[in-house]
C-alpha cells in the first residue's frame, strides 16, 4: 500500500524567507501526488498536484512543488513566506483511481514576523 | 452547493451513545469520501462510495461504523456505542468521479466528534 513520510512535524521561518516542507513516499507504481494546506477550523485546501509530464508543478499562493523520482520526494516550495501562509500542510499519495488516498501526519508551519 | 457541507460541525456525546455525522457533496459530484482526523495526525481513509454504493469501506476501523449514501448525493456516517477512541474530526469529500487522477478532492470543514 502507498504510504508518505513528512519528516519535519513543526517548521519555524521568518516571512520573506523561502520555504521547503519534505515529502517521501512509497507506491509500487506512479504515483498521483498532492499538497493540502488546512488552517484552524478550515477544510483541506488543495495547493498543488501531480499527475504526470512536467516534474514541476505551480500552485496556488505562489507555492511550487518538484516530483523526483529517483528520490521518492515531492518536496513543496515558496520563495518568499508570508504570514497568512502559517497552517498545516499535508502531501498525500493516490492510487490511480483516487480512492485510497493517503497522507502523512503534516508539518505545521509557524511564520514569525 | 457551492462547497462540500458538513453536519454538526461539533458533536459531544456520551461514551456509548449512537452518532450520525452529515456530509451534504458539491452538486454533481458522484464519488463521495470519509476520512477521520485524530489529532497530531494526517487524515485516514475511511470509506469511499461512487454513486450509492460503497465501493471501498476497507478504511472503517469496526463494525460500530457504518456510513450510507442512498440516494447518491447526501451521505451519513453512523457510529454505534461510542468510544472515546473515536474521538476525532471526520472529514467529507467528493469530487466529480474517482476515475484516474484526473479529479480531485474537495474537502468539507470537518465535524469533530468529542466521547467523553
Amino acid at each position: 500500500a502507498q504510504s508518505v513520510t513528512q519528516p519535519d512535524i513543526h517548521i519555524t521561518v521568518s516571512e520573506g524567507a523561502s520555504l521547503e516542507l519534505r515529502c517521501n513516499y512509497s507506491y509500487g507504481a506512479t504515483p498521483y501526488l498532492f499538497w493540502y494546506v488546512q488552517s484552524p477550523g478550515q477544510g483541506l485546501q488543495l495547493l498543488l498536484k501531480y499527475f504526470s509530464g512536467d516534474t514541476l508543478v505551480q500552485g496556488i499562493k505562489g507555492f511550487e512543488a518538484e516530483f523526483k523520482r529517483s528520490q521518492s520526494s515531492f518536496n513543496l516550495r515558496k520563495p518568499s513566506v508570508h504570514w497568512s501562509d502559517a497552517a498545516e500542510y499535508f502531501c498525500a499519495v493516490a492510487k490511480y483511481n483516487n480512492n485510497d488516498m493517503r497522507f502523512g501526519a503534516g508539518t505545521r508551519l509557524t511564520v514569525k514576523p | 452547493g457551492a462547497g462540500v457541507s458538513q453536519t454538526p460541525s461539533n458533536k459531544v456525546t456520551e461514551k456509548g451513545k449512537y452518532v450520525e455525522l452529515r456530509c451534504d457533496p458539491i452538486s454533481g459530484h458522484t464519488a463521495l469520501y470519509w476520512y477521520r482526523q485524530s489529532l497530531g495526525q494526517g487524515p485516514e481513509f475511511l470509506i469511499y462510495f461512487q454513486g450509492t454504493g460503497a465501493a471501498d469501506d476497507s478504511g472503517l476501523p469496526n463494525d460500530r461504523f457504518f456510513a450510507v449514501r442512498p440516494e447518491g448525493s447526501v451521505s451519513t456516517l453512523k457510529i454505534q456505542r461510542t468510544e472515546r477512541g473515536d474521538s476525532a474530526v471526520y472529514l467529507c469529500a467528493s469530487s466529480l468521479t474517482s476515475q484516474a487522477g484526473a479529479n480531485v478532492l474537495t474537502f468539507g470543514a470537518g465535524s469533530r466528534l468529542t466521547v467523553l
